[in-house]
């Protein structure tokens, strides 16, 4: 198994860009999150779903929009960045049926708006 | 809401030494778990050890253990024989139980110097 793959590694965007962030795990998890981890800082939610057709905003969802048409694949969308969206992107996904929610992360995206 | 506070930006430790990681956190939840992740200079997000909330027994990972004071609020990391590649950011993080959806609440990391 892949895991959790995370597209591109790294991006730089000008302000007013857009762009779409690909997230894709293999493990048939049904539950599927986006964190920005801003330098210094711990990871903070931005939207998560439990399964296809259903998200859910986060701590941070501004500026961002998710959607989820398979279980595989959760892309991430900026839309007019912003300076403040600089940041590494992380996606993570988790199995619904355990009793704990253990997360299994992507290798991240890192984001530089100027 | 949850908050986790990691009160160490950074440690140092000689190598074979043993270091402690310091993490509380604040719920007013009685079944959750507790995360310590690593993440070296690669960013990979690595999951150390996990803690159920309603376990007494503290976790072990090998090198890794848990210092879990449930009443205290507190979830402490000790690394015995520290190792060069265990240099990293350790992050701890809190999560409910239940096999909900909700995602982690992280502290805000303590960078972990390695001496040789």
């Amino acid at each position: 198994n892949a895991g959790v793959t995370q597209t591109p590694k790294f991006r730089i965007l000008k302000i007013g860009q857009s762009m779409t962030l690909q997230c894709t795990q293999d493990m048939n998890h049904n539950y599927m999150y986006w964190y920005r981890q801003d330098p210094g800082m711990g990871l903070k939610l931005i939207y998560y779903s439990v399964g296809a057709g259903i998200t859910d905003k986060g701590e941070v969802p501004n500026g961002y929009n998710v959607s989820r048409s398979t279980t595989e694949d959760f892309p991430l969308r900026l839309e007019l960045a912003a300076p403040s969206q600089t940041s590494v992107y992380f996606c993570a996904s988790s199995p619904s049926l355990l009793s704990y929610n253990e997360q299994f992360f992507g290798p991240g995206t890192r984001l530089t708006v100027l | 809401a949850q908050t986790v506070t990691q009160s160490q930006p950074e440690m140092s430790v000689q190598e074979a030494e043993t270091v402690t990681l310091s993490c509380t956190y604040d719920t007013s939840e009685s079944d959750y778990y507790l995360f310590w992740y690593k993440q070296p200079p690669s960013r990979q997000m690595i999951l150390v050890i996990r803690q159920e909330a309603y376990k007494q027994q503290n976790a072990t990972e090998n090198r890794f253990s848990v210092n879990f004071q449930k009443a205290a609020k507190s979830f402490s990391l000790k690394i015995s024989d520290s190792q060069l590649g265990d240099a990293a950011m350790y992050f701890c993080a809190y999560g409910l139980s239940g096999g909900g959806a909700d995602g982690l609440t992280f502290g805000k990391g303590t960078h972990l110097i390695i001496q040789p």
